[in-house]
């Protein structure tokens, strides 16, 4: 079964306004991990945050944690059209260095 | 450097035959992952292999599915008497570390269909 749910399962917007992706789990969890996928391609590492941490930021992304609601969000700030993409939240537990992902959130960049 | 890289990118075979796909991880990463993805869908966790402990095989979906390692370098994902719904694109992964449980590092994968 999945672990990560993402929220909205697809979104577009305007290139230079922000998108927000959701993400929920139900299982406690090491870390919270969010990939890009462009279409035919594997999946791109975009950004790790801790079970102790609540806010990590990387260039024009934000990720947020909050583990007592399960519960994560990806920020793109300035989306651009090269933004387009499927977004996936994946979980690791403590147990074993096992990736669990959600089905993904399609994100559509309109120039 | 080098990234992932897996063969081939695409395969085509009839149903009933025997597909084998490579993966070449990154130099020097002891962890590697195979998943299976369906279209439009999320990763499935197939098998995983960390340096030379035993694999964790808890993902491979029926007994047709089996996977070798070589030490901590190439590893083949092989598939018998294939069936229609063994088509997808079969992506593997490494990393670099266990303890620390960091990021994977993907190849472009092997879309596999089954006619």
């Amino acid at each position: 079964s999945q672990q990560g749910e993402e929220d909205p399962q697809a979104l577009s917007i305007q290139e230079g306004e922000n998108a927000t992706m959701n993400c929920s789990y139900k299982t406690s969890i090491n870390n919270l991990q969010w990939y890009r996928q462009n279409s035919g391609r594997g999946l791109v590492h975009l950004i790790l945050i801790r079970s102790n941490e609540r806010e990590k930021h990387s260039g024009r992304l934000r990720v947020t944690l909050d583990t007592s609601k399960k519960s994560s969000s990806l920020l793109i700030t300035a989306s651009r059209a090269a933004d387009t993409a499927s977004y996936f939240c994946a979980t690791m537990g403590g147990a074993n260095s096992k990736l669990t992902f959600g089905k993904g959130i399609t994100l559509s960049v309109r120039p | 450097g080098a990234g992932v890289s897996q063969s081939p990118s695409n395969k085509v075979t009839e149903k009933g035959k025997d597909v084998e796909l490579r993966c070449d991880p990154i130099s020097g990463h002891t962890a590697l992952y195979w998943y299976r993805q369906r279209l439009g869908q999320g990763l499935e966790f197939l098998i995983y292999f960390q340096g030379n402990s035993a694999p964790d095989k808890s993902g491979l979906p029926s007994d047709r599915f089996s996977a070798e390692r070589t030490g901590e370098s190439v590893s083949t994902l092989t598939i018998q008497r294939t069936q229609q719904e063994d088509s997808a694109v079969y992506l593997c992964a490494s990393s670099s570390n266990r303890g620390l449980a960091g990021p994977q590092h993907f190849g472009d994968g092997t879309r596999l269909s089954i006619l």
